[in-house]
């Protein structure tokens, strides 16, 4: 079983949907979890950190439910230039000075269509 | 700031030849490290640092050399390039290791034929 799993897509949405992605995870003792964007041809940036109690930042909701190992991100009122892939990231949470490390899922891709 | 710089933005090499990607960062961040993307795969680290003089080994090790002789640098080195290292590499520094937000470069397209 992959590491970080999300839906590939791609999500093809109208202006205006609102669209959810989730993206499971395989190692109990991760401790961080984060959501990142990435335009086409660019570097990953971060979009919002996901805590245990959900948080939200505008239009972008995140879920963590820990005991499923899960995490979702909600987008609401989609806009063209939240066209992008979004890749969902987990700290794997190894014990040991320099052990923590990130593990990115493939990315889902997302066109909002006007 | 800078951020998180890396050089070249492009590369051919020919299989065989070596060569060094740099990265450097202006942030006096402690952690970083090197990924390489490629279609369908997702992000797969290479290695990481985390600091001065502390290397280690991430997914994807094999074929590649680094080293961190300074807190801002932190070179990745093709040793002998062979086709299957054709990707896009990315640089990354972060504060803190695995739990604050990291940082990337610009990314390398690295062809090799």
């Amino acid at each position: 079983r992959k590491e970080v799993e999300q839906d590939p897509g791609p999500f093809n949405v109208p202006e205006g949907a609102t669209v959810a992605f989730n993206c499971t995870y395989s190692n109990s003792a991760s401790q961080s979890f984060f959501w990142y964007r990435q335009d086409c041809r660019k570097e990953p940036k971060l979009l919002m950190s996901v805590y245990s109690s959900g948080n939200e930042d505008g239009r972008f909701t995140a879920q963590l439910n820990r005991a499923s190992q899960y995490i979702s991100l909600l987008i609401r009122d989609s806009k063209l230039s939240d066209s992008a892939t979004y890749l969902c990231v987990v700290n794997s949470g190894n014990s040991g000075a320099g052990s923590y490390q990130l593990t990115f899922g493939k990315g889902t891709k997302l066109s909002v269509i006007p | 700031n800078a951020g998180v710089t890396q050089t070249p933005k492009f590369q051919v090499l020919k299989t065989g030849q070596s060569m060094t990607l740099q990265c450097a960062q202006d942030m006096n961040h402690e952690y970083m490290s090197w990924y390489r993307q490629d279609p369908g795969m997702g992000l797969r680290l290479i290695h990481y640092s985390v600091g001065a003089g502390i290397t280690d080994q991430g997914e994807v090790p094999n074929g590649y050399n680094v080293s961190r002789s300074t807190t801002e640098d932190f070179p990745l080195r093709l040793l002998s390039a062979a086709p299957s290292q054709t990707s896009v590499y990315f640089c990354a520094s972060s504060y803190g290791v695995g739990v604050t937000e990291a940082f990337f470069g610009q990314g390398t397209r690295l062809t090799v034929v």
